[in-house]
């Protein structure tokens, strides 16, 4: 089992409509990150969380420490927003980041 | 300020050839991640370095990859003899220090046909 899973895998949906990705890890971490990579792409950094919620436009992370669990949402959500989005965690005491699958999100016109 | 800069963007090497990637950290940015993606897999991390010192090299594999990152210059990672199964993107990132976010390169895409 790896140490951060992401679900779904593939998720498909109609503009406008709100995005739902989850992010589930099993170790102590530092920090999340979520990025977004775009195919053939580089890699962009979206949002790093300890604690709480972090909103930035139309996409807002959330993070339950406890429950070792994130989410990462879009609302009114944009063909450009077509993406594989990552969740990332940094294990506590270690410097390196752990990667999810990724998510591969399109969203059609 | 021109972000992470990874150099070539792609890289065509035949087997047995010796592949040389490039980051140039932010600046003022002292640690550098290297990680790679393989054909349809997630991002694995490869080696951790601040400034002349390799810190975790725990993800290399134990032949034909080395990196490095010297006083002055961009960070390098090495393959040598590389083979088919080397083909891959590999990404640098950097950071001020651990406490703070990383920065992502564009990636350099490696072809060994």
């Amino acid at each position: 089992k790896n140490e951060v899973e992401q679900s779904p895998q593939n998720l498909t949906a109609q503009e406008g409509e709100f995005i739902t990705i989850n992010c589930s890890y099993s170790v102590g971490i530092s920090a999340l990150h979520w990025l977004q990579q775009h195919p053939g792409g580089g890699i962009v950094s979206l949002f790093m969380l300890s604690s709480g919620k972090k909103k930035h436009g139309r996409l807002i992370a959330t993070i339950n420490i406890q429950e070792k669990h994130s989410s990462l949402h879009i609302t009114a959500s944009h063909p450009r927003d077509s993406a594989v989005y990552i969740c990332a965690v940094r294990p506590q005491g270690a410097q390196k980041l752990v990667f999810g699958q990724g998510t591969r999100l399109t969203i059609n016109p | 300020n021109a972000g992470v800069m990874q150099n070539p963007r792609h890289l065509v090497r035949r087997r047995g050839q010796e592949a040389r990637l490039r980051c140039s950290p932010m600046k003022g940015h002292s640690h550098v991640y290297w990680y790679r993606q393989l054909p349809e897999e997630g991002l694995k991390f490869m080696v951790y370095l601040q400034k002349e010192n390799i810190i975790d090299e725990s993800g290399m594999p134990k032949e034909r990859f080395s990196a490095e990152f010297p006083k002055e210059g961009p960070s390098i990672l090495r393959i040598q003899q590389v083979v088919r199964g080397d083909s891959a993107a590999y990404f640098c990132a950097s950071s001020q220090d651990s406490s703070y976010g990383y920065t992502f390169g564009s990636g350099t895409r490696l072809t060994v046909v």
